[in-house]
């Protein structure tokens, strides 16, 4: 059984960085092929893509977002850690990571409860 | 970048049949995903490779794809249906989510 789940700080100052660790179990991030994503959804509105790490350490992030991310992860622990720097306002937003599925193209097939955040001074 | 277009909103009555377009540039090419998503909770996959379905989603849901729109079709809607709804590509190294669309049971 899949399961991920999102932890970091719910109340973020604008410029400072966020950092969200994805713990997950069911799976390994050693094994050919698999891969977790991070997405992330202001209230209200749509899912964005953020990021996205291979089981080779290969990792793929949203161009418009690719300058403030970095996304590594923890084999060991069955940890992936996202971070972003200079948070604003408008990153507010409940954050989810999730699995990663590949048939002919990559989905997401399980994912975490998701993590409010809040930019606010 | 690539865009994916859907509806706001979509209203259907019980019992009739819903259909929740996803417009993009010869999307047919693509393989598309689709999430249902109800209030308060994370995505959960419903549509995968544009017409599978994952263990345990009704029969009821079901996709196609081709030319420029894909379509998430659901039979027999139920109450339980109303959610919002959004597509998913993948196009040169990044997913691309859809809008969404809010599917009303009215």
């Amino acid at each position: 059984q899949i399961t991920l789940k999102e932890s970091g700080q719910a109340l973020v100052e604008p410029t400072q960085t966020l950092t969200l660790t994805c713990s997950f179990s069911g799976f390994s991030l050693n094994t050919s092929g698999v891969g977790v994503g991070w997405i992330r959804q202001p209230p209200g509105k749509a899912l964005e893509w953020l990021a996205l790490i291979y089981w080779d350490g290969d990792n793929r992030y949203s161009p418009s977002l690719r300058s403030r991310l970095t996304i590594t992860k923890d084999t060991s622990r069955n940890q992936v850690v996202l971070t972003m720097t200079n948070m604003d306002p408008v990153d507010t937003a409940t954050y989810y990571c999730a699995h990663r599925a590949y048939t002919s193209s990559s989905f997401f097939d399980y994912w975490g409860l998701g993590a409010l955040v809040t930019v606010s001074s | 970048s690539y865009v994916l277009t859907q509806p706001p909103s979509v209203s259907v009555a019980p019992g009739q049949t819903a259909r929740i377009t996803c417009g993009g540039y010869n999307i047919g090419s693509k393989s598309v995903h689709w999430y249902q998503q109800k209030p308060g909770q994370a995505p959960v996959l419903v549509v995968y490779d544009d017409t599978d379905r994952p263990s345990g989603v009704p029969e009821r849901l079901s996709g196609s794809n081709s030319g420029n729109t894909a379509t998430l079709t659901i039979s027999r809607v139920e109450a339980g249906d109303e959610a919002d709804y959004f597509c998913q590509v993948w196009d040169g190294g990044s997913a691309v989510f859809g809008g969404g669309t809010k599917l009303t049971v009215l």
